[in-house]
């Protein structure tokens, strides 16, 4: 089942905050996030893999709760460059008994000048 | 060299054509992906080939065909495609299996079915 991500879509002034939101109903057994600048290839962020875990620097920076159910993404004092499509990635057993990432639908965000 | 390349960057077709994408990367990963993704939606899971053997098939129809002729390289067949085949195609590498190693992509190859 692929992870829900809200919003789908956020527009920021530069140097305002985010947050993106990804869950699932099941508890995950990691979360991937990447980011995806238009016509470029997904850059991978971070990965967490411990409930309670939080991850990254001052600026970009995740959370996994510790029932494993949901992340967040924090974006502070957003910069231009932080626009583009963020992805959260669970790894999920698929059909064939094999483990593999499931990317969310997508959170869209522009930072405007 | 932490980069994945994809060549051709773009791929115009026809249904009856014969076309093959490539893919290669250097940083001795030990697992290879192929993804598809159309406009504004995420990356599809496509194939996933681990120790050169293809270990996910995620139900791609048979005109998609890859190959891994060896650990830094993975093709993708093209044969008879549909003109909704048209998106983006991604390959990703990673050191093991996607479980919790960051995957490295490539930029894509844009492929347009007519």
């Amino acid at each position: 089942q692929q992870p829900v991500q809200s919003p789908q879509a956020v527009i920021l002034r530069e140097g305002e905050d985010a947050v993106i939101n990804c869950s699932s109903s099941k508890a995950l057994y990691s979360v991937h996030w990447y980011r995806q600048k238009h016509g470029e290839a997904p850059v991978f962020l971070m990965i967490l893999l411990k409930g309670g875990e939080q991850k990254g620097h001052e600026k970009i920076s995740a959370s996994f709760n510790e029932k494993k159910q949901q992340s967040s993404l924090y974006l502070t004092a957003s910069q231009l460059s932080y626009s583009g499509t963020y992805f959260c990635g669970t790894v999920l057993l698929m059909d064939t008994g094999r483990r593999a990432l499931t990317f969310g639908s997508g959170t869209r965000l522009q930072v405007q000048p | 060299d932490t980069e994945v390349t994809q060549t051709p960057k773009h791929l115009v077709m026809g249904m009856t054509n014969k076309k093959s994408l490539k893919c290669e990367q250097h940083m001795g990963h030990r697992a290879m992906y192929w993804y598809k993704q159309k406009a504004k939606k995420p990356p599809e899971l496509m194939f996933v080939y681990s120790y050169e053997k293809l270990s996910i098939n995620e139900s791609v129809p048979s005109r998609f065909s890859p190959e891994c002729p060896n650990s830094s390289l993975l093709n993708l067949h093209l044969h008879a495609l549909q003109p909704e085949d048209s998106a983006l195609y991604l390959c990703a590498s990673s050191q093991e299996r996607a479980d919790n190693n960051e995957q490295f992509f490539g930029p894509g190859t844009r492929l347009t079915v007519l």
